[in-house]
């Protein structure tokens, strides 16, 4: 099945440091969802994107919605131990919860080092 | 508020055999969909349901079908499973047209 680009596909860095993921797509979405996965555990939401250009935060996450609607990247500031965990993005075509379903990213598994 | 919740956890079966993996949904919640996670990968979406039908559908075979309830609940049905059936399996819920919400899963294993 289709996937979208995810970058990197690991990141190790200090506690304190900003991250930076990002993900494109040859196909254009209508919406962009950031996820993050615990071990054992499901997908829980971050951020949701419904606008090109659109620029939203949560906390410490920013994420935006790429003009071109192909793209979009999340970035997380001052990392804290509990960010550890694997992110992935998500694309959907329809406006909202439509029959297309989401399609995902392979994820960037982040480590954080004390 | 009850989030998305999803039976059984854990799950070993060998090929051939079927198996039903359930899931209720997120109280308000009138949309289900059914994703397959293979280790180190993102999800694959399997299909949907709204109103008791399949809504939409992504490349999976017939084996896999499922059903949803009047009270939104649902189930996925797998025949003849396979080794590369070895998955987590999850289910999320949404108003439909709003965001979806994941449930913990239930992974599956495969002999």
């Amino acid at each position: 099945g289709q996937q979208l680009n995810q970058s990197p596909q690991s990141m190790f860095i200090q506690e304190g440091e900003d991250v930076s993921m990002n993900c494109t797509s040859s196909s254009i979405f209508n919406t962009w969802l950031w996820y993050k996965q615990d071990p054992g555990e499901g997908p829980v939401l971050l951020i949701a994107l419904y606008k090109a250009g659109e620029l939203t935060s949560n906390g410490r996450l920013t994420a935006q919605f790429g003009i071109t609607r192909k793209d979009s990247f999340l970035n997380i500031s001052a990392s804290i131990p509990s960010d550890v965990g694997i992110y992935f993005c998500a694309g959907q075509e329809d406006s909202g919860g439509g029959a297309d379903g989401l399609t995902f990213g392979k994820g960037t598994h982040l480590i954080i080092q004390p | 508020e009850t989030g998305v919740t999803q039976s059984p956890t854990h799950l070993i079966k060998t090929r051939g055999q079927q198996v039903t993996l359930r899931c209720s949904s997120q109280s308000g919640h009138n949309t289900v969909s059914w994703y397959q996670q293979a280790l180190g990968q993102g999800p694959q979406f399997i299909f949907q349901y709204y109103r008791e039908e399949e809504n939409g559908r992504g490349n999976f075979p017939p084996r896999f079908s499922g059903l949803q309830f009047p009270n939104y609940s649902s189930e996925l049905n797998v025949n003849a499973l396979e080794l590369d059936d070895s998955a987590l399996y999850l289910c999320a819920s949404s108003p439909w047209g709003k965001t979806q919400y994941f449930g913990p899963g239930t992974r599956l294993l495969v002999l």
